[in-house]
């Protein structure tokens, strides 16, 4: 089993639709978790962090289920420029490990 | 801030030759990551420095890959032989601690032809 899990899309949607991404991850020991974006040809840049209370910011919302191991992030009112790949990325938390990275899922947004 | 600094951004080489990437992280950055990325994959880790000492080098090809951070600030990674297997992008990612959020470089797009 995969430690970060991502359906890779892609997900067509219609500007101003909301579209949801979801994740799993296998270690229960996890600390930390970010949702990264990636645009075409380009580094990965940190959208934002979740933490277990949810976190907002503007039209991206990102939950974190700790029970089902599982995040999410909500991407209201989609733009055009929301056009990327959506990384969800984990802290194993155990011994001194790095960001482990999921494959990515890959969101286009059309006119 | 400047942020993290790659060099090359692209470069195409034999197989079997030797390729060197830099990165110079953020200032005042204690961590830092090299991270292997294969088109359609995320990253996936290569090395972890800590300063100058390596936290996880478990998923480094050792028998090809190295990569050192003498001074504890720039680093850099070292392919000899490359393999046609190693045409990826190369990123550097530094970060404050080791729970934080990283900023990655532009990354190097390495060919193997």
């Amino acid at each position: 089993r995969k430690e970060v899990e991502q359906d890779p899309g892609p997900f067509n949607v219609p500007e101003g639709a909301t579209v949801a991404f979801n994740c799993t991850y296998s270690n229960s020991a996890s600390q930390s978790f970010f949702w990264y974006r990636q645009d075409c040809r380009k580094e990965p840049k940190l959208l934002m962090s979740v933490y277990s209370s949810g976190n907002e910011d503007g039209r991206f919302t990102a939950q974190l289920n700790r029970a089902s191991q599982y995040i999410s992030l909500l991407i209201r009112d989609s733009k055009l420029s929301d056009s990327a790949t959506y990384l969800c990325v984990v802290n194993p938390g155990t011994g001194r490990r790095a960001l482990t990275f999921g494959s990515g899922t890959r969101l286009q947004v059309q006119p | 801030e400047a942020g993290v600094a790659q060099s090359p951004r692209y470069k195409i080489i034999e197989k079997r030759q030797s390729v060197a990437f830099w990165c110079n992280p953020i200032s005042g950055h204690a961590t830092l990551y090299w991270y292997q990325q294969i088109l359609g994959q995320g990253p996936k880790l290569l090395i972890q420095f800590q300063n100058n000492g390596v936290v996880d080098d478990s998923q480094l090809p050792k028998d090809r890959f190295s990569a050192e951070r003498l001074k504890g600030v720039d680093s850099t990674l070292k392919i000899q032989p490359a393999k046609l297997e190693d045409s990826a992008v190369y990123l550097c990612a530094s970060s404050v601690g080791q729970l934080d959020g990283y900023t990655f470089g532009s990354g190097t797009r390495l060919t193997v032809v």
